[in-house]
């Protein structure tokens, strides 16, 4: 079975340029989530999809960041402006369902490092 | 969802038993205990979890107070590749909220 692909796996660009990540969950698992782990720190869930409808985004940072996950399968993550504090790996999980018993399943994740 | 406390780090040794505690002392009825960790460079990996009775799987085992307001992971034999910041999560929903974990290191 095909883990969740995550690209690009490292990006560096400078404060106020936009960046785009993208995640292919494992086929079908119907939940997706982002999470953004900065050093030291454990992973924080950003936002949560339910096949293409959002599920809970209360700690993405709306006024830069955005998401979507078209046709409920494939996902997007995009930041414009990107701030210096916005460095850290952004990590995609997928599960089959949302629900407490269903493990998630993380991909490697995308280093952003904003100079 | 219920916040867990851990020990920043332990230290075990090669081929010796290791249990991570975990206090979870707020937790609901309701609340499942993960159990995740995370090797270098890598996203986090599924361990294990439990709602209250003790739980046994190919990677680790978790063993859950009475009281369900702490659980231990016990990994049976440590090795090198054990070596990861294993993190703790109470929680009712699938939504997974990660403290600072602890972090293992395996002594050859």
């Amino acid at each position: 079975e095909a883990g969740v692909a995550q690209s690009p796996r490292y990006k560096i660009i400078e404060k106020r340029q936009s960046v785009a990540f993208w995640c292919n969950p494992i086929s079908g698992h119907a939940t997706l989530y982002w999470y953004q782990q900065i050093l030291g720190q454990g992973p924080k869930l950003l936002i949560q999809f339910q096949n293409n409808g959002v599920v809970d985004d209360s700690q993405l940072p709306k006024d830069r960041f955005s998401a979507e996950r078209l046709k409920g399968v494939d996902s997007t993550l995009k930041i414009q402006p990107a701030k210096l504090e916005d460095s850290a790996v952004y990590l995609c999980a997928s599960s089959l369902v949302s629900s407490p018993i269903y493990e998630q399943y993380f991909g490697p994740g995308t280093r952003l490092t904003v100079t | 969802d219920a916040k867990t406390t851990q020990p920043n780090s332990m230290e075990s040794n090669e081929e010796e038993p290791v249990h991570l505690p975990c206090n979870h002392s707020t937790i609901s009825g309701t609340d499942y205990i993960h159990w995740y960790r995370q090797l270098p460079s890598q996203g986090p990996e599924y361990v294990i979890h439990g709602l209250t009775s003790n739980v046994n799987n190919r990677m680790a085992s978790l063993a859950i107070a009475e009281d369900r307001k702490s659980s231990t992971l016990i990994l049976h034999r440590a090795t090198l590749r054990d070596a990861a910041v294993y993190y703790c999560i109470s929680t009712g929903a699938n939504n997974l909220f990660f403290g600072t974990g602890t972090r293992l290191t395996v002594i050859p």
